[in-house]
């Protein structure tokens, strides 16, 4: 079975400074890795997505993301925090199901 | 091109009563997910749909039922409300095609936030 921890439940940063938010998965096999972004009242948007190739991933909004197989980890990055940013994050695991399963959530305060 | 739709975006509903929730995917896909999002469970997949047919399902109870329609379009339906039902339910959709998440990619409406009282 698949799955995937997100270890920060918050995580607060001041605009302008570098952020990394975690996530570690559990997969048999080479994993389909996604993170996306929720803001207030709205559903989810993908930022960015890995599938194979280059391990570092370029997103939406300034956004990238590591994988990292050794750690089982694929950590989202961004270096320098806009107050826009302030939202909860979502990173997923997908592998032979059509349906990703998803972590518990990191919500990110951006302090001015 | 337009994104997944939900309707309505908010519902409030009294507890023994039933709901129905609207979702129409971004043109071209087929395949139609429903999930329940609380602050407490987080996202919970409840079922996914594809060419009219159920594929996939969650471990919810039988009161939360689905359907496709044969344009795409999904209704998610919730019978004999309880309070504990109040959640945001995103629907999302993808291409679903063969070759697992690599080439179906959902993509998310905004979701129908409803409330039991």
């Amino acid at each position: 079975a698949q799955s995937v921890t997100q270890p920060d439940i918050h995580i607060t940063v001041s605009e302008g400074a570098s952020l990394e938010l975690r996530c570690n998965y559990s997969y048999g096999a080479t994993p389909y890795l996604f993170w996306y972004v929720q803001s207030p009242g709205q559903g989810l948007q993908l930022l960015l997505k890995y599938f194979s190739g280059d391990t570092l991933v370029q997103g939406i909004k300034g956004f990238e993301a590591e994988f990292k197989r050794s750690q089982s980890s694929f950590n989202l990055r961004k270096p320098s925090v806009h107050w826009s940013d302030a939202a909860e994050y979502f990173c997923a695991v997908g592998g032979g199901s059509y349906i990703p399963t998803f972590g518990r959530g990191t919500s990110l305060i951006v302090h001015p | 091109k337009a994104g997944v739709t939900q309707t309505p975006r908010y519902l409030i509903k009294t507890r023994g009563q039933q709901v129905t929730l609207s979702c129409s995917p971004i043109s071209g896909h087929r395949s139609v997910s429903w999930y329940q999002q609380t602050p407490g469970q987080g996202l919970q997949f409840l079922f996914e749909y594809f060419s009219e047919t159920q594929r996939n399902k969650g471990n919810f109870p039988g009161r939360f039922s689905g359907r496709q329609f044969s344009n795409s379009r999904s209704e998610m339906n919730v019978s004999t409300l309880e309070l504990g039902d109040s959640a945001l339910y995103l629907c999302a959709s993808s291409l679903g095609l063969a070759g697992g998440p690599a080439k179906n990619i959902q993509y998310f409406g905004a979701g129908t936030r409803l409330s039991v009282l």
